[in-house]
């Protein structure tokens, strides 16, 4: 059974297009957050929530958008894309705000 | 703003060989994390620290918190292929912090 487990896996797109991220923790965790890991592999936050209430928005466009239906998912759907939102995206969650975080596979978006 | 510095980015070394990754901040960190992870995979929590000063051993890998808390390292001891991957240090302030991470490759 995999604890987070994100889809799909891999999203290759055209500029303009929206897409959307699903994730899914059966951990019981209260705290899940998106990721995204650039081509130079680092590994910025971009949204927190807890038990389904935002906590932490950081510095991105307004063209991404969380959605947090229950404190078991979490997910990023993606407006207007552009050729620099490709990246991986990485959907994590832990039982508090600062202890492990336990990630799923990643989606690797591609805009052309 | 906290800011990790890790170096090296990139390490290339043959097995058997030893290595040190350093992570290093101007901020102080109520404990620290390194992670690792593998190509088309998320990252792993491989330990926490949390003690100014405190040392963890994980079989060859030694990882140790600075006095102050504003640093660490993870050393390899004898690094075998199976270590190849991207080793990540993570701080603890208010939030989570990422290094920009370290991509060890190991050839035999």
């Amino acid at each position: 059974d995999t604890a987070v487990s994100q889809t799909p896996k891999y999203l290759v797109t055209q500029m303009g297009n929206d897409k959307s991220i699903k994730c899914e923790q059966n951990l019981g965790h209260d705290t899940m957050y998106w990721y995204k890991q650039d081509s130079k592999k680092f590994l910025k936050i971009m949204f927190s929530y807890n038990n389904k209430e935002l906590i932490i928005n950081e510095t991105v466009p307004n063209r991404f958008s969380p959605k947090s239906p229950d404190k078991a998912h979490l997910n990023l759907h993606i407006n207007s894309l552009e050729l620099g939102d490709s990246a991986v995206y990485f959907c994590a969650s832990s039982l508090r705000m600062t202890g492990e975080l336990f990630f799923g596979e990643g989606s690797r978006l591609t805009v052309l | 703003t906290q800011l990790l510095e890790q170096s090296p980015q990139f390490l290339s070394i043959q097995e058997g060989e030893n290595l040190t990754v350093y992570c290093n901040s101007s901020s102080v960190f109520s404990s620290l994390q390194w992670y690792r992870q593998e190509p088309g995979e998320g990252p792993v929590l491989l330990v926490t620290v949390v003690t100014g000063g405190e040392v963890k051993k994980l079989k060859r890998l030694t990882f140790q918190f600075g006095d102050a808390r504003k640093d660490s390292s993870l050393h390899i001891t004898a690094a075998q292929p199976g270590d190849t991957g991207l080793y990540l240090c993570a701080g603890v302030g208010g939030k989570l912090i990422f290094g920009q991470g370290t991509e060890l490759s190991v050839k035999p």
